[in-house]
């Protein structure tokens, strides 16, 4: 089963807008992730953020934890065309040694 | 500087066949992984190599094996193909296994398998 979830599935705005993505988790966690996947590529690591933070920055990313809620939130400012991929969270899975567990990701179309 | 290289990266099998996926990577990472995704899902883990010489299933090992040929890379393999087994393969790479890690991920393996 999927320890995050993230919400919306899909999102379409336009370039100059913020785009909000949202994860929910189930269990406790030390850390959690966000990815981007271009199409037809990998992942590529965006950012991290510790359980004892609250929110993180990188460059037009601002993270949000919110451990009481088990939730947090990827925002990315003044959106381009090129922010057009999917977006997954990840929390390390506390059964298999901390492995990563991976969302269905949210699926970002920025329109120019 | 090339990452994590994936090879092939498309392949069309029939049912019953078997293949190996090659993985490796120039980062002299200590952990490797094994993915699938399936089509608007997120990635599940097959197996994992927390070191050279160590290998751990993840959530869905069922019908593949993984051998760490050395630090630098980490095959999966399909004895048997099946049609469910159609998917897109990553493999990704860490310094260090789980915890505070990001993982770094070759471009993928397209598998179809009739």
């Amino acid at each position: 089963s999927q320890q995050g979830e993230e919400d919306p599935q899909a999102l379409s705005i336009q370039e100059g807008e913020n785009a909000t993505m949202n994860c929910s988790y189930k269990t406790s966690i030390n850390n959690l992730q966000w990815y981007r996947q271009n199409s037809g590529r990998g992942l590529v690591h965006l950012i991290l953020i510790r359980s004892n933070e609250r929110e993180k920055h990188s460059g037009r990313l601002r993270v949000t934890l919110d451990t009481s809620k088990k939730s947090s939130s990827l925002l990315i400012t003044a959106s381009r065309a090129a922010d057009t991929a999917s977006y997954f969270c990840a929390t390390p899975n506390n059964n298999a040694g901390n492995m990563l567990t991976f969302g269905g990701g949210t699926r970002l179309m920025v329109k120019p | 500087n090339a990452g994590v290289t994936q090879t092939p990266k498309f392949q069309v099998l029939k049912t019953g066949q078997s293949m190996t996926l090659q993985c490796a990577q120039d980062m002299n990472h200590n952990s490797m992984y094994w993915y699938r995704q399936d089509p608007g899902m997120g990635l599940r883990l097959i197996y994992y190599s927390a070191s050279e010489g160590t290998t751990d299933k993840g959530e869905v090992p069922n019908g593949y094996n993984v051998s760490r040929l050395n630090k630098r890379e980490f095959s999966l393999r399909l004895e048997s193909a099946a049609p469910s087994q159609t998917s897109v393969y990553f493999c990704a790479s860490s310094e260090q296994a789980g915890r505070y890690q990001p993982q770094h991920f070759g471009d993928g393996t397209r598998l179809s398998i009739l």
